[in-house]
């Protein structure tokens, strides 16, 4: 089974503070993604990647920066963390083209739950 | 991106067949339908995926007219398990990176 690792499911930090969230897929997958949950918002996209070192702006990058370094690890980064980014923070991986065509079946990890005080 | 609408919330009482449609009218022509299911606390899952006609897996059935500019997810009998929130999501089958659009999704709750 594919498995998505986030580094922490709780997290509480201080207002300015640096963030980072951990990602970590276990299938090879070229494709990661870094989504944001909030109440009456659903999930939205902050930054994807499809291979090391290239990233690609979702619809919400404003404050959000990220690092892929390997393959297998996604990182998402809050340079200065404010309330107003207190939220849930699913990864997920897919594969680049692979598999038949229209599948790309997004694989998340369980989530990390960010509070900014 | 093809904008996607579908209800935001439904109840259905355990046991019934639930049917969830959403709205697509800019679909493309190699677009894909795509739909998640979430549980609390949990990431989304992939449930199913059509291009036309239908597609039925242990889980659901997907029904997607001629036109494609709407599709159905048809849950059979459900139990509170199903309880959930789930996702349509439309999307290029192109080879490459994929950015989708998950938006709000509808909430069902199955009420005993």
């Amino acid at each position: 089974d594919v498995k998505v690792t986030q580094s922490s499911r709780y997290l509480v930090k201080r207002t300015g503070e640096k963030v980072f969230l951990e990602c970590v897929q276990d299938m090879d997958h070229e494709n990661m993604f870094w989504y944001r949950q909030d109440p009456g918002l659903g999930l939205r996209l902050i930054y994807f990647s499809y291979d090391v070192k290239m990233k690609e702006k979702g619809d919400i990058p404003e404050g959000y920066s990220v690092s892929r370094e390997k393959k297998e690890r996604f990182s998402l980064i809050l340079e200065s963390a404010s309330t107003n980014q207190t939220s849930m923070y699913l990864c997920a991986s897919s594969l680049f083209g692979g598999g038949a065509p229209g599948t790309y079946e997004q694989y998340f990890g369980p989530g990390t739950r960010l509070t900014v005080t | 991106l093809a904008k996607t609408t579908q209800p935001i919330s439904m109840d259905s009482y355990e046991g019934q067949e639930v049917n969830i449609t959403c709205s697509h009218n800019n679909i493309a022509t190699n677009d894909y339908i795509t739909w998640y299911q979430q549980f609390p606390s949990q990431g989304p899952r992939f449930i199913i995926q059509g291009y036309k006609t239908k597609v039925t897996n242990e889980v659901a059935s997907l029904f997607i007219p001629a036109d494609r500019k709407s599709s159905t997810l048809s849950l059979p009998r459900v139990s509170l398990s199903d309880t959930a929130v789930y996702y349509c999501l439309v999307a290029p089958a192109a080879g490459g990176y994929q950015k989708v659009t998950f938006g709000i999704g509808t909430k069902l709750q199955v009420i005993p």
